[in-house]
């Protein structure tokens, strides 16, 4: 089994609705993050975490919030959702410093009509 | 601020050949360098790393990468491309005050012909 799941893993949706991004993990790891991806843009950074009650925001956090329900549950929510907003989304774990490698998620492809 | 130039969005190689993958980058204190490579439909995979130590660095696949301070350069190479070569490759940078927050750059797709 994948050590870093998301759910759902496409996604389509209208202008203004409400929608929630899960991401699980079995690693054990205290970090976790989200990140959008573009085409030419590569991957920024919108919120992470390095415990259930420590989180941030990234460099585009506008638009977007999360919840940390558990070490291994980490929510991306999109509480009105626009077209722009448009991407693939990765979740993302580390153990515990900076040089540690982030283990990515398969991705969830959202699409907003 | 830190920042990763990819040059190149799009390298074409053929079988066999020297893949060359260029990263620059930006940074205000000595940086963690990182090269994740994405295959169609999954997420991202570690390539290889550099964070102290060794400037040479080798990572899977046959891939390495060599950290220059003074050209603020962490290219990637693979002496022999494979068809399982073809991918997106990202290069990233973070700092040890940053929390572990990647900045990637915005990627190079690799084709590698027969």
């Amino acid at each position: 089994d994948a050590d870093v799941t998301q759910t759902p893993r496409n996604r389509i949706t209208k202008t203004g609705k409400r929608i929630m991004l899960e991401c699980s993990q079995t690693k054990g790891h205290d970090r976790m993050y989200w990140y959008r991806q573009d085409p030419g843009l590569g991957l920024r950074l919108i919120y992470y975490s390095f415990d259930v009650k420590d989180i941030n925001k990234g460099e585009i956090s506008d638009g977007y919030s999360v919840s940390r329900q558990a070490q291994a549950k980490f929510s991306l929510s999109l509480e009105s959702a626009i077209p722009n907003q448009t991407a693939l989304y990765f979740c993302a774990t580390q153990l515990a410093e900076s040089t540690d490698t982030q283990y990515f998620g398969p991705g969830t492809r959202l699409t907003v009509l | 601020a830190q920042s990763v130039t990819q040059l190149g969005s799009h390298v074409s190689v053929s079988e066999g050949a020297l893949v060359l993958l260029r990263c620059n980058y930006s940074s205000s204190v000595p940086p963690y360098l990182f090269w994740y490579v994405q295959y169609p439909n999954q997420g991202l995979q570690l390539l290889l790393k550099y964070t102290t130590g060794a400037t040479l660095v080798k990572g899977i696949n046959g891939f390495e990468a060599e950290f220059k301070k003074s050209e603020t350069s962490f290219h990637l190479t693979k002496p022999s491309a494979h068809m399982s070569d073809a991918a997106e490759y990202f290069c990233a940078v973070t700092q040890y005050n940053q929390g572990g927050k990647l900045i990637f750059g915005q990627g190079t797709e690799l084709s590698v012909k027969p």
